[in-house]
C-alpha cells in the first residue's frame, strides 16, 4: 500500500527551529516535496529531494533519506507567517503523469 | 500575476444541480491535475491530464467528470452534487520533469444546499 505518515500538529515560538518528519512507505519513489498550506488557500512549493541529503532554501531546509524512507522539514528563525500546514508528497512508481500521494499534512502553531 | 487562476473561488449550489468549476493556467504546461480537499485531509487526486490523455483516478466517483478544450483551460463538472461533496476543489498544473513541482490554483470552495 501507499502511506504517508507526519505529526497532526506541531506548536513552535517565534524566532526557534523546528522540524516536522514525515515517513513514507509507497510503490517505487521517484521524488519528495514539501508543500505550505495557510488556511483556505492553495498549497504553495517549498522544496523538492530525490537524492538523499540536504537542501537548503533560506530558511527552509529538507532532507531525505531514501534507505530509511524517512525526510523532514527544517524551518529556522520562525516567524509568525510560518504558521500554517506542511504537506509532504511522494511521487511514487515512475507515471507520466508526475501523480503525487499527499500526507495528511502538520499544522504547525507559531507562539509569539 | 496569478499563473493557475480558478474560478469562482466560492460556489454555491443544490442538492443534485449540476455545477462546472473551471481552471486556466498561463504557465502552457502540458499537466493539469484536479483534487478534492476537505477540512483537515489531505488532497485527493480526482484525475488529471498529460496534454488531452485523461487519467481517471479508480476510486474518482463517477458523478465527477472533467473536459479540457484546450491547453489553457480545464473543468471539472460535477453532475449531481450530494452533500458529502461539499470541500476546497483545487486545480493544479505542472511541465514535464522529472523534478517539476505542481503549481496550485487558489481552489474553489463548493457549498452544498
Amino acid at each position: 500500500g501507499q502511506n504517508i505518515d507526519q505529526p497532526t500538529e506541531m506548536t513552535a515560538t517565534e524566532g526557534a527551529i523546528v522540524q516536522i518528519n514525515c515517513t513514507y512507505q509507497t510503490s517505487g519513489f521517484n521524488g519528495l516535496f514539501w508543500y505550505q498550506q495557510h488556511a483556505g488557500e492553495a498549497p504553495t512549493f517549498l522544496s523538492y529531494n530525490v537524492l538523499d541529503g540536504l537542501e537548503e532554501k533560506g530558511r527552509f531546509s529538507s532532507f531525505l533519506s531514501r534507505s530509511k524512507g524517512y525526510s523532514y522539514l527544517l524551518l529556522k528563525e520562525l516567524q509568525m507567517k510560518d504558521s500554517a500546514s506542511y504537506l509532504c508528497a511522494v511521487r511514487g512508481n515512475y507515471n507520466q503523469g508526475g501523480k503525487l500521494i499527499f500526507g495528511q499534512g502538520t499544522e504547525l502553531s507559531v507562539k509569539p | 500575476d496569478a499563473m493557475v487562476i480558478q474560478n469562482p473561488r466560492y460556489q454555491v449550489t443544490q442538492f443534485g444541480k449540476p455545477v462546472t468549476l473551471s481552471c486556466s493556467q498561463t504557465l502552457n504546461h502540458n499537466v493539469m491535475y484536479w483534487y478534492q480537499q476537505k477540512s483537515s485531509q489531505a488532497p485527493k487526486l480526482l484525475f488529471h491530464y498529460y496534454d488531452k490523455d485523461f487519467n481517471n483516478e479508480a476510486d474518482t466517483p463517477d458523478n465527477f467528470q472533467s473536459r479540457r478544450p484546450n491547453t489553457s483551460f480545464c473543468f471539472l463538472d460535477i453532475r449531481s452534487p450530494g452533500l458529502g461533496d461539499a470541500a476546497m476543489y483545487l486545480c493544479a498544473t505542472r511541465s514535464t520533469g522529472e523534478s517539476q513541482p505542481q503549481h496550485f490554483g487558489d481552489g474553489t470552495r463548493l457549498s452544498i444546499l
